[in-house]
């Protein structure tokens, strides 16, 4: 059973480019979380997604950032007009249930560096 | 956020017990404790969780007290592969988003 799969690993984007991350779950995972993890901190909370909804974008910034979960294909988090503080390594999770004890499986994180 | 507390960092001598303390005094009865550790240039991997009772599995123990303000993962021998940076995080019933905090550096002396 596949991992949590992400790509590209690496991105490198100019400012004013837009970025697409993409994410596919474990097999038979719905749930989908998407990370952000700055330079020597914590990951950050971004998006929770299921099949073709969003649940919960609370950590989402509020411009230019955008997150799909389609009902075939992988999650995609699509940022528009990158800047150099988007620079991050974003991690995707994904989990087969939704309740208090769920474990989420992370990704190996894309790298994305704004030139 | 739920917040947790951890040291920045902890050294370890190889082959011995590691215990990585976190406090999360404002922990609700709901909220189970997980831990999770990162490689460098890794994704977070899955470490241990527990409710209330103590929990042992193959990579660890999670050792949790009574009054659930603080819990102690138990690293039984520690070995190289082991340095990470470990996180105490609280899964919440809204969204369960994971709050990752700043964690644990370990370093792991051979």
């Amino acid at each position: 059973n596949a991992g949590v799969m992400q790509n590209p690993r690496h991105l490198v984007r100019r400012r004013g480019q837009e970025a697409r991350l993409r994410c596919s779950p474990m097999k038979g995972h719905s749930h989908v979380y998407w990370y952000r993890q700055l330079p020597e901190e914590g990951l950050k909370f971004m998006v929770y997604l299921q099949k073709e909804n969003i649940i919960d974008e609370s950590g989402m910034p509020k411009e230019r950032f955008s997150a799909e979960f389609p009902k075939e294909g992988p999650s995609i988090l699509r940022i528009q007009q990158v800047v150099r503080g988007d620079s991050a390594a974003y991690f995707c999770a994904s989990s087969e249930i939704w309740d208090r004890e769920e474990t989420q499986y992370f990704g190996p994180g894309t790298r994305l560096l704004v030139l | 956020d739920a917040k947790t507390t951890q040291p920045n960092s902890m050294e370890s001598n190889e082959e011995e017990p590691v215990h990585l303390p976190c406090n999360h005094s404002t922990i609700s009865g709901t909220d189970y404790i997980h831990w999770y550790r990162q490689l460098p240039s890794q994704g977070p991997e899955y470490v241990i969780h527990g409710l209330t009772s103590n929990v042992n599995n193959r990579m660890a123990s999670l050792a949790i007290a009574e009054d659930r303000k603080s819990s102690t993962l138990i690293l039984h021998r520690a070995t190289l592969r082991d340095a990470a940076v470990y996180y105490c995080i609280l899964g919440r019933d809204t969204g369960n988003q994971f709050y990752f905090g700043t964690g644990t550096s370990l370093t792991v002396i051979p």
